[in-house]
């Protein structure tokens, strides 16, 4: 069925490094994508979001890569924190669907010091 | 600005219980949805309201009734709570229903016995 998806449950990183956490999606109406950042006992928090007329945007140490040919959806972080330990989640919006996003299961990046 | 905010924190019900889960926002939007998070899963949803005076099913609203009392406010009801409602439940809001980032509440941590 349609579904967006990580490839990765979990990825740990040193402190310095960059981080890369990948997301798979099926529906190639899919038009806006959206990666939120939640750490424990916290609501998800946004991150960056890209449209589909893009393939990269950039923000303060994140971009996100969006690869339609292949339907897949990246999120880079530069220079990993460990306050970026955290559980990162990938979200689309399937073209009419006003609104209503559909979230991939998530995955846990540690970040050792 | 609080942002999105949800009362109560925590809940432990019995099973038949009935409760409310209130939710308000202060950012004047008019968009606002209502999640539910399980282990191991992203979010899913359960009800939106795509603006003032409307509502409409998600993927998941079996058991869930909801209420947009104002523009503000949209709560989440359990007329009969099960053990299969234990979870976390994540309030979100957006200005409009298209390509905007959701903003979510700290959650409830909803559990059935």
């Amino acid at each position: 069925g349609e579904s967006v998806g990580l490839h990765l449950p979990t990825l740990s990183v040193q402190e310095g490094d960059n981080s890369i956490i990948n997301c798979a999606y099926s529906n190639s109406a899919s038009d806006y994508f959206i990666w939120y950042k939640q750490e424990s006992g916290k609501g998800p928090q946004f991150i960056i979001d890209i449209r589909s007329n893009m393939d990269k945007r950039q923000g303060q140490r994140v971009t996100v890569l969006l690869n339609k040919t292949v339907k897949h959806l990246s999120l880079q972080i530069a220079a990993t924190q460990p306050g970026d330990s955290a559980v990162y989640f990938c979200a689309e919006k399937r073209g009419t669907s006003y609104g209503k996003l559909t979230f991939g299961q998530g995955t846990i990046l540690t970040v050792h010091p | 600005n609080a942002g999105v905010t949800q009362t109560p924190k925590f809940q432990v019900l019995k099973t038949g219980q009935s409760m409310t889960l209130q939710c308000a926002q202060d950012m004047n939007h008019n968009s606002m949805y209502w999640y539910r998070q399980d282990p191991g899963m992203g979010l899913r949803l359960i009800y939106y309201s795509a603006s003032e005076g409307t509502t409409d099913k998600g993927e998941v609203p079996n058991g869930y009734n909801v209420s947009r009392l104002n523009k503000r406010e949209f709560s989440l009801r359990l007329e009969s709570a099960a053990p299969s409602q234990t979870s976390v439940y994540f309030c979100a809001s957006s200005r409009d229903r298209g390509m905007d980032e959701q903003f979510f509440g700290p959650g409830t941590r909803l559990t059935v016995l």
